[in-house]
Parts: structure tokens; C-alpha cells; sequence
């Protein structure tokens, strides 16, 4: 069964601190695509960032870099010199390459961060 | 500009009634989503859609219903057997129903029965 875990309900931390979001995930695919949506107070979901199965390697995108490592079905998030335009509700998402909801998202809980200024 | 619609933002119900939201594309894509968000829950798929005309049961379904007569339309109806619909709703797009693509999503709908 597929299943997102986002074991983080709430951080807060001071605005220009670093912050990692956790999330784990379970699949019996070998062929998985992961995503990081941000969802601001106005409620829509904003795309962060995709990764596939096959491609390990980690990425920076501005303040924001992810680590995904096969071995312990994580795919991490971490924000670098936190703002107080990141505090949102951050989902952790995992779809799956077959079956017959082919394109649906299995989406975590969702971390709320406050960052404080 | 191209994006997703949602109306009408805010809906309030009283018990029994049936209720529709709205949602709208100008993206062209072919798959559309009804996902329903709850307080500390993330978000649960209720149907999908991969091509006008057909339409797919979700994980909660049960109390909701769809249509897709147009390809830029996919609304969703709360019926009265929906024992608890107070909740958030988002509707999302996505290019083709191929893993590498990612899900676009409205504003969403926010449903309080009264």
C-alpha cells in the first residue's frame, strides 16, 4: 500500500534559521515520482519540486534543497535562512508510474511551519 | 491567463441540500482531480478524470458525484448522503496521466453545512 508519513504537525522557528521538513514514504513500485507542495494561507497548492525514482540526486533551489534517499524512503525538505513568506502548510506527495488511478497523488498529512520574525 | 477556477470560494449548506462546485480549466489538460482537504489531514482523492466522458471513484467517494461533459469542466456535487461534508476542496489538473508530470490546483472551495 502506498502511504506518505509526515511525522512533523507543527514547526516554528525565528525567521533566517534553517528548517527541515521530513517525509517518508511506502511504495511497492519500483518506478515512483515524489513531489513538495506549499500551500500559503489563500489555500491553493503551489509545486515546489518532482523527483523520480531513479534519480537520487539531491537538489538546491535557492533556500530550498531536498534529499531523497532510496534506502530510507525519505525525501527531505530543508529551507536555508527562513523567511516569514515560507510559513505555509507543506505537503509531502507520492504517485505512482501504474495501476489503475495512474496520475493520482498519495499526499502526506502536511507540516505547518510558522516562521516567527 | 491559463489556470484553474474554483467557484464559488466560499459555500455554505444547510443539512440535506444538495451543492455543486465549480471548476474550470484553460490549461488544456486532459486529467482533472476533486481532492478533499480536512483540518491535520492531508489531502484525499474523491474522483478523477483522465478524458471527458469518464470518471473514476476515488478513495471517498461515497456522497459526491461528477460529470465531464467538457473537457474544461469537471464540477463536483456534495449530495445529502455525504455525512460530513464541512471541509476544503481542491481541484487539479494535470498535462496527461503520465507520472512525470505535475498536478496543477485551483484556489479551492471552502463548504461549511450550517
Amino acid at each position: 500500500a502506498q502511504k506518505v508519513t509526515q511525522a512533523q504537525t507543527e514547526i516554528s522557528v525565528v525567521e533566517k534559521e534553517d528548517v527541515t521538513l521530513d517525509c517518508v514514504y511506502e511504495t511497492r513500485d519500483t518506478t515512483y515520482y515524489l513531489f513538495w507542495y506549499k500551500q500559503p494561507p489563500s489555500g491553493e497548492l503551489v509545486f515546489l519540486i518532482r523527483r523520480n525514482s531513479f534519480d537520487e540526486q539531491n537538489e538546491i533551489s535557492g533556500r530550498y534543497s531536498w534529499n531523497f534517499q532510496k534506502s530510507t524512503s525519505s525525501f527531505n525538505f530543508t529551507i536555508t535562512a527562513s523567511q516569514v513568506v515560507d510559513s505555509a502548510v507543506y505537503f509531502c506527495a507520492l504517485s505512482e508510474s501504474g495501476g489503475s488511478t495512474l496520475g493520482r497523488l498519495y499526499f502526506g498529512r502536511g507540516t505547518q511551519l510558522t516562521v516567527w520574525p | 491567463d491559463g489556470g484553474i477556477t474554483q467557484s464559488p470560494k466560499y459555500l455554505f449548506r444547510k443539512e440535506g441540500q444538495n451543492v455543486t462546485l465549480s471548476c474550470e480549466q484553460n490549461l488544456n489538460h486532459d486529467a482533472m482531480y476533486w481532492y478533499r482537504q480536512d483540518p491535520g489531514q492531508g489531502l484525499r482523492l474523491i474522483y478523477y478524470s483522465q478524458i471527458v466522458n469518464d470518471f473514476q471513484k476515488g478513495d471517498i467517494a461515497e456522497g459526491y458525484s461528477v460529470s465531464r461533459e467538457k473537457k474544461e469542466s469537471f464540477p463536483l456535487t456534495v449530495t445529502s448522503a455525504q455525512k460530513n461534508p464541512t471541509a476544503f476542496y481542491l481541484c487539479a489538473t494535470k498535462k496527461t496521466t503520465l507520472m512525470n508530470t505535475e498536478a496543477f490546483f485551483g484556489q479551492g472551495t471552502r463548504l461549511t453545512v450550517v
